[in-house]
């Protein structure tokens, strides 16, 4: 069956990196765009990042621009989310999820159970 | 950007009734490219629907999507215990060619009356 599983989240300081991963099983992640999305503490989704099938079209929220950057191994059928000048902002539960459908980002069929990052001081 | 806005923030309602959830975009949403999501507390979303009306695998069918352009709704038909959640709509279709962005509304909170 198709997992998701994160790992990578935890306490950093403002300012500091953290890398994420995702690591997939029960499906190839070269057949798919996958995503990063968050969720703050007692708040809503926030889809965060995409990256094609290949790896070669990236995109991105605004409020991370410039600062994170997704990519993926499909050899090791994984995602990665480098997070860098974190700020409290980006303090969040971040789900890795599988788009449904190639072709163009859309809608997300499976869900991780997320990491949680924290940015404190 | 389009900005999808939920209502009401919160539903209180007994089992077996009827409710209807909205989801109003700023702009209109390209191909009806919108989906919704149930999510429970410490639980990952769940897909309920995409292309505004068609159920993803497994759904129950007390569970159906409607709308076109800007004005979105998800129905339950008769609310059973697991259904009380927040529920997530989300835009996928005012992504390309010049701008991208995947957005969501703020979720509408279903609570047991």
């Amino acid at each position: 069956q198709v997992q998701l599983l994160e790992s990578g989240g935890g306490v950093v300081q403002p300012g500091t990196s953290l890398r994420l991963s995702c690591a997939a099983s029960g499906f190839t992640i070269g057949n798919f765009e996958m995503h990063w999305v968050r969720q703050a503490p007692g708040k809503g989704l926030e889809w965060v990042a995409v990256v094609s099938p290949n790896g070669d079209i990236k995109y991105y929220v605004d409020s991370v621009k410039g600062r994170f950057s997704i990519s993926r191994d499909n050899s090791k059928n994984t995602v990665y989310l480098q997070m860098n000048s974190l700020t409290a902002e980006d303090s969040a539960v971040y789900y890795c999820a599988k788009d449904m459908i190639r072709g163009r980002p859309d809608y997300f069929d499976y869900w991780g159970q997320g990491t949680l990052v924290t940015v404190s001081s | 950007e389009v900005v999808l806005t939920q209502s009401p923030g919160t539903l209180s309602l007994s089992l077996g009734e009827r409710t209807t959830l909205s989801c109003r975009a700023s702009q209109s949403v390209s191909n009806n490219y919108l989906a919704w999501y149930q999510q429970k507390p410490g639980q990952a979303p769940r897909l309920l629907i995409y292309g505004a009306s068609t159920r993803a695998t497994g759904i129950p069918d007390r569970f159906s999507g409607s709308g076109s352009g800007t004005d979105f709704t998800l129905t339950i038909s008769r609310l059973e215990p697991e259904d009380f959640a927040v529920y997530y709509c989300q835009q996928y279709g005012n992504s390309f060619p010049n701008t991208f962005g995947l957005t969501f509304g703020q979720g509408t909170r279903l609570e047991i009356k």
